[in-house]
This record gives structure tokens, C-alpha cells and sequence, in this order.
């Protein structure tokens, strides 16, 4: 079946350490994007890719990095410089051109950090 | 960066209840998407509206793109406990792939 991979499902970390999170899609989409969605609010962007070996910022990248060496993955990495980073992760996909290019959604990834 | 405001902030209906929500910006968007999530889930995309008041159905949702291209509207015809969730509307323009996204209606039925 095609479609956006996030593992895992919940992931635990201690305060001061990197971690990474993964997406892989099947769909063929050249685009893939990073979200984040706190308790209540609505979804912000962390980073986006349209090609591999390329990628933009989004509108909330500080202590966060990516990378898109395979067009079917787009790993996000929570640093420690980020201050805040329990969140629920949501990785998306999508074509990259024409009225179809609407973004799908996996799963998501439920990050705690204490 | 922006949100979109979303109206109701919450709703809670009985089953069989109609229910409309709305999304407005103070910007212009050339699409407008409406998504629904289920607890603990990713968004799943309900409808997508490309054109100045295009009226789309999908079952018992019927979505509408306003036409001052500033607003959308989300309607559920008689609705049933599945409908439970979150929806959020977003809001893109020509040339840009990012999304803009609504801060959410919780929709909650009551038995």
C-alpha cells in the first residue's frame, strides 16, 4: 500500500539530548514537509523539501535540521538547542507541481522530552 | 507566522445534527483545504477547492471557497459519532507550497 511512514509512534527522550525522527513515503511525491502541532493549536512548519538535496525553513526551524538525501525519506532532527520540543511531529507529502499537489500526512510521532 | 481563524473553537452536537464551521484570513488564498484529525492521528484531507466560490461535496460534507477568496466554509449533513474530531481548514497561494493553517473545530457529539 502507498503511503507516509513515521516511526516510531511515541519516542521518550531526557532533556539535553538529539533525537531523530523518521519519514519515509512511498507515493513517488517529490515534496515532503515537517510539522508541529501543540495541545490546541493548529499545525506550524519546521522544514520542507522539494527535491533532494534541497530544503527550505520553515517559520519555526530554530534547533531543528534536516536532510533529504533519498527522495522517499526526510529525517528531522530535534537538537538541544531547541527549547520546547515535546510536541506531536507530523511529517507530509506531496507532488511538487499542479492543482493536485495537496500534502497527505502520516501518522505522526509523539515526542516527550523531560 | 500566520494562523487562519477558525469559528467554532468547539462544538457539541447530537448525532443526526447538521453542523457548519468557517475558516477566515485576513489574506487572499487560491486554495482553500479542509482536514480532519482523529486523536493521536495525522490530518486526513476531507476536500480541496481551487476556485472563487466552488461549492464541493465529498458523502455528507459539502466545503465552499468564499468568494472574497478570504474565507471557506465547511458544512456536515447529519451527523454521525465518526464525525468526532478535529478539523482544520488551510489556506494556499500561486507559487507558494507552504500551507497556512487554521487553529482547529473540535467537533464533539453527545449521546
Amino acid at each position: 500500500d502507498g503511503g507516509i511512514t513515521q516511526s516510531p509512534k511515541y519516542l521518550f527522550r531526557k532533556e539535553g539530548q538529539n533525537v531523530t525522527l523518521s519519514c519515509e513515503q512511498n507515493l513517488n511525491h517529490d515534496a515532503m514537509y515537517w510539522y508541529r502541532q501543540d495541545p490546541g493549536q493548529g499545525l506550524r512548519l519546521i522544514y520542507y523539501s522539494q527535491i533532494v538535496n534541497d530544503f527550505q525553513k520553515g517559520d519555526i526551524a530554530e534547533g531543528y535540521s534536516v536532510s533529504r538525501e533519498k527522495k522517499e525519506s526526510f529525517p528531522l532532527t530535534v537538537t538541544s538547542a531547541q527549547k520546547n520540543p515535546t510536541a506531536f511531529y507530523l511529517c507530509a507529502s506531496s507532488i511538487s507541481r499542479g492543482r493536485g499537489r495537496e500534502q497527505y500526512f502520516g501518522p505522526g510521532t509523539r515526542l516527550t522530552v523531560t | 507566522g500566520q494562523q487562519l481563524n477558525q469559528s467554532p473553537q468547539s462544538m457539541f452536537i447530537q448525532e443526526g445534527e447538521d453542523v457548519s464551521m468557517n475558516c477566515t484570513s485576513s489574506s487572499i488564498f487560491n486554495t482553500w483545504l479542509w482536514y480532519k484529525q482523529d486523536p493521536g492521528e495525522g490530518p486526513v484531507l476531507l476536500i480541496a477547492l481551487y476556485k472563487a466560490g466552488e461549492l464541493t461535496s465529498n458523502g455528507r460534507l459539502t466545503a465552499q471557497f468564499g468568494i472574497t477568496r478570504k474565507d471557506s466554509f465547511l458544512n456536515i449533513s447529519a451527523s454521525i459519532p465518526s464525525d468526532v474530531g478535529i478539523y482544520f481548514c488551510a489556506g494556499r497561494n500561486f507559487g507558494n507550497e507552504k500551507l497556512t493553517f487554521g487553529t482547529g473545530t473540535r467537533l464533539t457529539i453527545i449521546p
